[in-house]
């Protein structure tokens, strides 16, 4: 069963708008943690943010924040200000309980800012 | 501090052949993981390796195998390639540490090898 799902294979934003890439998780473990990547063309994958279960208040860092609904099951990554360098791919990721390091990743959202 | 570093970036081999990557963690990062990407099944877990030892096993065939050295550098080997194996393979590196460990632990990828079966 996929652990995690993007359903948004692509997204537009303009520039400097805000933009809400969505993700929705699947798990019975009580101790896992969410992650963002973004992908540019180049390949490598870079950590934006982290969501912790037990976490009670929502990460930010920077332009990037997350909206976490621990009932829902949803892990919504808020780009505000979008800039033209945010054009990239984004996966949201999870790990589970304590059971080393593994991602699983959902398929990710393509996002392209305009001018 | 250098990042993760993969060699080689790109690769061209045969169907049939055996590959070897190479993947070089963050000074004093001790844990290594492997990961396929593909535009069919995404981004897959292959395994993990923290000191010398492999913890954690994606479900792949048996001709995937890797490696850990005392350095830290990781290798990884693919065995009679098959055309499916073409992929992006993106190696990650941590800090690590022993089990029981948190779900919190960043990990920094490396800009991957693109490997092509032809």
């Amino acid at each position: 069963a996929q652990k995690i799902t993007q359903t948004q294979p692509g997204m537009f934003v303009q520039e400097k708008e805000a933009v809400t890439l969505d993700c929705t998780y699947d798990t019975s473990d009580q101790s896992y943690g969410l992650f963002w990547y973004k992908q540019p063309s180049s390949g490598e994958m870079i950590f934006l943010i982290y969501q912790g279960s037990y976490d009670e208040q929502n990460a930010t860092e920077g332009r990037y924040s997350l909206n976490f609904q621990k009932a829902r099951k949803s892990a919504n990554l808020v780009i505000s200000a979008s800039q033209l360098g945010d054009s990239a791919m984004y996966f949201c990721a999870m790990r589970e309980g304590y059971s080393g390091y593994a991602l699983n990743f959902g398929k990710g959202t393509s996002l392209l800012v305009t001018p | 501090k250098a990042g993760v570093t993969q060699t080689p970036r790109y690769l061209i081999k045969t169907r049939g052949q055996q590959v070897t990557l190479s993947c070089s963690p963050i000074s004093g990062h001790r844990s290594v993981s492997w990961y396929q990407q593909t535009p069919g099944q995404g981004l897959q877990f292959l395994f993990e390796y923290f000191s010398e030892t492999q913890r954690n096993k994606g479900n792949f065939p048996g001709r995937f195998s890797g490696r850990q050295f005392s350095n830290s550098r990781s290798e990884m080997n693919v065995s009679t390639l098959e055309l499916g194996d073409s992929a992006l393979y993106l190696c990650a590196s941590s800090l690590g540490r022993g089990f029981p460990q948190p779900v919190s632990y960043e990990q920094y990828f490396g800009p991957g090898t693109r490997l092509t079966v032809t």
